[in-house]
């Protein structure tokens, strides 16, 4: 079935360093991929998004890219700040499949000062 | 431009009771999702709404169901509440339906005791 699988679950770095989160998905229709940064008691909220038309994106310190062929896709955060501190979760969609979003279990992040 | 709003925040239900959760989406959209949210399993898709019509279904019993109205308003009904049922329910809205930014309400926690 459709599964997106996603590491790690915790990471701790140190506030200025980079931060890397790796998502693998399994259907291969699947070609619409959000990140999502959820704080403590918030709704998630969408950090940045990559369609499969697209290797990779950059928006200020943060950065997607994806492999299609190897199905997967990670998340760079550079010069990492306490504020990044919070639960990340990338999910898949695509066509076909309406607004059915299949997201990974989530990476805690703590940025440490 | 109002958020995506769900009602109401917080719910406290008896094993056996039935529940409805309400969310409005950003004026303009048409697509509602609906996402459940535990700890140990993470977001998972329930069904996604697209002009009054379900056009994606997850894996959950028939017990969970919704409804769409012709102002895009959504509505998701959970019957016969089981203990395992506690837990974030969250609604996502988008213009389409398809590969495009979906923003979350701020949830409704149900507690079923």
């Amino acid at each position: 079935g459709e599964n997106v699988e996603q590491h790690p679950s915790t990471l701790s770095v140190q506030e200025g360093d980079s931060a890397v989160i790796k998502c693998t998905y399994s259907d291969s229709a699947s070609n619409y991929f959000p990140w999502y940064k959820q704080e403590l008691g918030k709704r998630p909220q969408l950090i940045i998004d990559i369609r499969s038309n697209v290797g990779e994106k950059k928006d200020q310190r943060i950065a997607v890219t994806l492999n299609k062929t190897a199905k997967h896709f990670s998340l760079h955060i550079t010069e990492t700040q306490p504020e990044d501190s919070a639960v990340y979760f990338c999910a898949a969609g695509g066509w076909g499949q309406g607004g059915k979003l299949i997201f990974g279990q989530g990476t805690e992040l703590s940025v440490k000062p | 431009k109002a958020g995506v709003t769900q009602t109401p925040r917080y719910l406290i239900k008896t094993r056996g009771q039935q529940v409805t959760l309400s969310c409005s989406p950003i004026s303009g959209h048409r697509s509602v999702s609906w996402y459940q949210q535990t700890p140990g399993q993470g977001l998972q898709f329930l069904f996604e709404y697209f002009s009054e019509t379900q056009r994606n279904k997850g894996n959950f019993p028939g017990r969970f169901s919704g409804r769409q109205f012709s102002n895009s308003r959504s509505e998701m009904n959970v019957s016969t509440l089981e203990l395992g049922d506690s837990a974030l329910y969250l609604c996502a809205s988008s213009w389409d339906s398809v590969n495009t930014e979906a923003f979350f309400g701020q949830g409704t926690r149900l507690t079923v005791v």
